[in-house]
């Protein structure tokens, strides 16, 4: 099956440093990925779409200059979350759809901890 | 935009018994509604879909029901066992809306041995 991963799988950062997560499609060229928040016993927040050579579509509320996503190629989407602070601590996990059928295959999260 | 809603948040049952989620969804246009299971600090994984010209679709336990008509759509799970304990999510997905999903908040299911 499809698989995507992320790296890194956990991240602790002092306040007011930046932290890039990459998510990566391994076996197949994602048309579009997606980037989502998870708080504790919460659901899964959208946060952007994704899409190879384009600028990233923002859900309203996102800042996009304090969440910078690139999608530089067809396999490989990167979050950075700039001047990060503790309230940025949370779950990013991201996903990523060949764009046949809207079948999105996750990849396993980050935990980003911000001191 | 798309509101989806999930109920119950939380849900016990006893080993053997069956268990079923209910999702209402508003976006006629949706036309995909995956259902994922989620462990604690893991990613969400798919256990079964279904698309909108299809009412009912099954895979040994679990199957799930649509009906387009009142925008609903449900999770069903027989013969529980404790490793389904874990949180459960739809989801419903347009292809008008750049193929987005928009997630319920999550039941947490727990099977009691």
């Amino acid at each position: 099956g499809a698989v995507v991963s992320q790296h890194p799988s956990r991240v602790i950062c002092k306040s007011g440093t930046s932290v890039k997560i990459e998510c990566r499609s391994l076996d197949f060229q994602a048309t579009t990925m997606f980037w989502y928040r998870q708080f504790p016993k919460k659901s899964l927040m959208l946060m952007a779409t994704s899409n190879e050579g384009s600028k990233a579509t923002y859900e309203q509320g996102v800042e996009k200059d304090k969440f910078l996503i690139n999608h530089a190629s067809l396999t490989l989407s990167t979050l950075t979350v700039t001047s990060a602070h503790p309230e940025d601590s949370s779950f990013y996990i991201c996903s990523a759809t060949p764009g046949l059928d809207n079948e999105q295959f996750f990849g396993p999260g980050t935990r980003l901890t911000v001191l | 935009g798309e509101n989806v809603e999930q109920h119950p948040s939380t849900l016990s049952v006893q080993e053997g018994d069956s268990a079923v989620i209910k999702c209402t969804y508003s976006d006629s246009a949706s036309n995909y509604f995956p259902w994922y299971k989620q462990e604690l600090g893991k990613r969400p994984q798919l256990i079964i879909d279904i698309r909108s010209n299809v009412g009912e679709k099954k895979d040994q336990r679990i199957a799930v029901t649509l009906n387009k008509t009142a925008k609903h759509f449900s999770l069903h799970i027989t013969e529980t066992q404790p490793e389904d304990s874990a949180v459960y999510f739809c989801a419903a997905t347009s292809n008008t809306n750049a193929g987005k999903s928009t997630f319920g908040d999550g039941t947490t299911l727990t099977v009691k041995p």
